[in-house]
């Protein structure tokens, strides 16, 4: 069936990296637009990253702009997430999630179970 | 930086209808989109492109964008429907997203 599941999550000292993955299975990866999307404990969501299909295009929140990295390996239907200089608000679950429209324009249709980041000392 | 603006939370009695708000200077320019996120699950898509409905999910969801307010409508409410709701559009530049704070929809 159609699925993400993201793997990579952990805990972290300030200023430390991480690299998260989304694994999809169940559809034409290489079609889709794909985002990361964070919820900090007890708070809402936070739209993180884009990515376009061929990788064309990628787009930052100004809050991880410089810090964290977009990428993907089509061939490998998987969808990464680099980062670096780690912050404790960035503690957060990091969702993928699959854009049906494309263009970046917000229909994120499918969601995996999300991943847990802590940055702790 | 952009934001989008709902209320916090909206309590409605079940079968009653429940209205959820969204305002955002760049609506009247861009999509909203609503997202349903029950405690301890990933979000689920509820409304796309302003008012349209994804495959399953029920009819008593709809959405409308007039000016700078989009609106979620619940009609006939069911427990079933107590979730966080959450609006989600672009800044004007369209490169960048951005949701709304949630509200907490309450059926009781």
């Amino acid at each position: 069936q159609v699925q993400l599941v993201e793997s990579g999550g952990g805990l972290v000292k300030p200023g430390g990296s991480l690299r998260l993955s989304c694994a999809a299975s169940g559809f034409t990866f290489s079609d889709y637009y794909m985002n990361w999307i964070r919820q900090a404990p007890g708070k809402g969501l936070e739209w993180v990253s884009y990515i376009s299909s061929t990788s064309t295009y990628t787009t930052y929140a100004d809050s991880v702009k410089g810090r964290f990295t977009i990428s993907r390996d089509n061939a490998e239907k998987s969808l990464y997430l680099q980062m670096n200089s780690l912050r404790a608000e960035d503690t957060a679950v990091y969702y993928c999630a699959r854009d049906k429209d494309g263009g970046g324009r917000g229909a994120f249709d499918i969601w995996g179970q999300g991943t847990m980041v802590t940055v702790s000392s | 930086s952009y934001e989008l603006t709902q209320p916090p939370s909206v309590s409605v009695s079940p079968g009653q209808t429940a209205r959820i708000t969204c305002s955002g200077d760049t609506l009247p320019k861009k999509y909203a989109y609503w997202y349903q996120q029950k405690s301890g699950q990933a979000p689920v898509l509820v409304i796309y492109d302003d008012r349209k409905r994804p495959s399953g999910i029920p009819e008593r969801f709809s959405g409308s964008s007039s000016g700078t307010m989009a609106t979620l409508t619940i009609s006939g409410a069911q427990v079933d429907d107590e979730a966080d709701y959450y609006c989600y559009s672009t800044d004007s530049s369209g490169y960048h997203g951005v949701f709304g704070g949630g509200t907490k929809l309450t059926v009781l």
